[in-house]
């Protein structure tokens, strides 16, 4: 039950669009379409902004966006916006019944 | 208004014991399967365990295997995460969630409560 990986770290100005990596195998992220996204503001709870790959919950602004190849997916923030810096967290149901996060990605906007 | 609310954490010496209840309200509490998420300080979410919405099936992290317990009460809306031989490497925020209906994810999160293993 390896994290999945995801760079530590992408930044980007205000207004511009910046996507996150998640790389797991093909008995997680790449066996099902089952790839959810959190983000967490420092000193609170997660919060879902995407369930299967790509879809957004009502209340998550449109300029979030999810999608998958292979054993890898990927979370797009476009529009980039002072409220979007915080730490995001991919995470995959896997083929063992289980659960697994990504390694979490710092979204800095500069 | 869904509301998660753990509590029970605290300070444990290696190798003790805890059990972190988590109360549930603003939906029907039985139709869910639940989770729990840990958060060691400064590092990123580990998945811990679930159970089944009927209890009849539960699931764990390896890292947790044999050592801790899920188990709800649908009568007192609480699910519970009972820890055995704790460790220091167990020292986190512990989040109880629900996993969405039909779904593979987990859509409310508690606030946490933060268990600290330390002698």
């Amino acid at each position: 039950q390896s994290a999945l990986t995801q760079p530590a770290s992408v930044s980007g100005s205000p207004g511009q669009s910046i996507a996150i990596s998640c790389t797991g195998t093909s008995s997680d992220v790449g066996a099902y379409n089952y790839v959810s996204w959190y983000q967490q503001h420092p000193g609170t709870a997660p919060k879902l902004m995407i369930y299967d790959v790509s879809n957004r919950p009502s209340e998550v602004s449109n300029r979030f966006s999810g999608s998958k190849s292979g054993n890898t997916a990927s979370l797009t923030i476009s529009g980039l916006q002072a409220e979007d810096e915080a730490d995001y967290y991919c995470s995959s149901y896997t083929s063992s019944s289980t659960y697994v996060f990504g390694t979490g990605t710092k979204v800095t906007v500069l | 208004e869904v509301q998660l609310v753990e509590s029970g954490g605290g300070l444990v010496q290696p190798g003790g014991s805890l059990r972190l209840p988590c109360a549930a309200s603003g939906f029907t509490f039985s139709s869910y399967w639940m989770h729990w998420v840990r958060q060691a300080p400064g590092k990123g979410l580990v998945w811990v365990s679930r159970i089944k919405y009927d209890g009849t099936t539960t699931n764990y992290a390896d890292s947790v295997k044999g050592r801790f317990t899920i188990s709800r009460d649908s009568a007192k809306n609480t699910v519970y995460l009972e820890m055995n031989s704790l460790r220091a490497e167990d020292t986190a925020v512990y989040y109880c969630a629900r996993g969405a209906m039909g779904f593979y994810y987990l859509d409310n999160w508690g606030q946490g409560t933060l268990v600290t293993v330390s002698s």
